[in-house]
């Protein structure tokens, strides 16, 4: 176990829908960051939390989003789902803001599949 | 996206064979991470590497930071079963880079 809970751990749904995945840090870290990891690919930045605000943007399609909640948990918000959004999503945690000086944690990964 | 370029994408080797794996940056690092992914899983840091030149060793795993800031290897010695996976790399830099992974070396190792 990583410390970094993420749920759903496996997601099926229809496209045109919207689907909200979840991610709790590791205690005691500060920065939320989600990734996208299609099959066989790369991991794929999306966008980057810390302490509740938004610190960084990747390649996130309009149709998602996300947030930092106070208690730091992070939700990453996908709509209007295109079977090409079907993926691995992966949170993952650190202490620092930026310029990571140590190891990302990463959560178990929510697999998503639009059919 | 962006992504920095690690070579080789893919490399089968026999058990007790070597393995190393580069990435490749055109801009210079403020550090380098390693991580690895075993099928299924999710990404596990490994290492971290700072300094010009810096070499770090793990058991059989050795990583290394170039002299100029701008590549790194994980070379790994007799390659085992459970080495099987896909290792990445997550250059940094305040510019150019940001929370962005190498596209992953996947390792399959033959008993």
């Amino acid at each position: 176990d990583s410390g970094v809970t993420q749920t759903p751990k496996h997601l099926i749904t229809a496209t045109g829908q919207r689907v909200t995945l979840r991610c709790s840090p590791r205690s005691g870290d500060l920065s939320v960051y989600w990734y996208q990891q299609s099959l066989d690919q790369g991991l794929q930045f999306l966008i980057q939390y810390y302490n509740g605000e938004e610190r960084a943007k990747g390649n996130i399609l309009e149709r998602f989003s996300a947030q930092q909640f106070p208690d730091l948990h992070s939700e990453l918000n996908l709509s209007s789902l295109e079977l090409g959004d079907s993926a691995l999503y992966f949170c993952a945690s650190s202490v620092e803001g930026s310029l990571i000086s140590s190891g990302y944690t990463f959560g178990s990964g929510t697999r998503l599949t639009v059919v | 996206g962006q992504q920095v370029m690690q070579i080789p994408q893919y490399q089968h080797v026999q058990e007790g064979e070597d393995f190393t794996t580069y990435c490749n940056s055109s801009t210079t690092l403020s550090n380098i991470q390693w991580y690895k992914q075993r099928p299924g899983g999710h990404p596990v840091f490994l290492i971290q590497l700072v300094k010009s030149g810096e070499v770090k060793k793990q058991k059989r795993l050795t990583f290394q930071f170039g002299e100029a800031k701008k590549n790194s290897s994980l070379h790994i010695t007799a390659t085992q079963t459970t080495d099987v996976g896909t290792y990445f790399c997550a250059p940094t830099t305040s510019g150019t880079y940001k929370y962005i992974f190498g596209t992953g070396t996947r390792l399959k190792v033959l008993a």
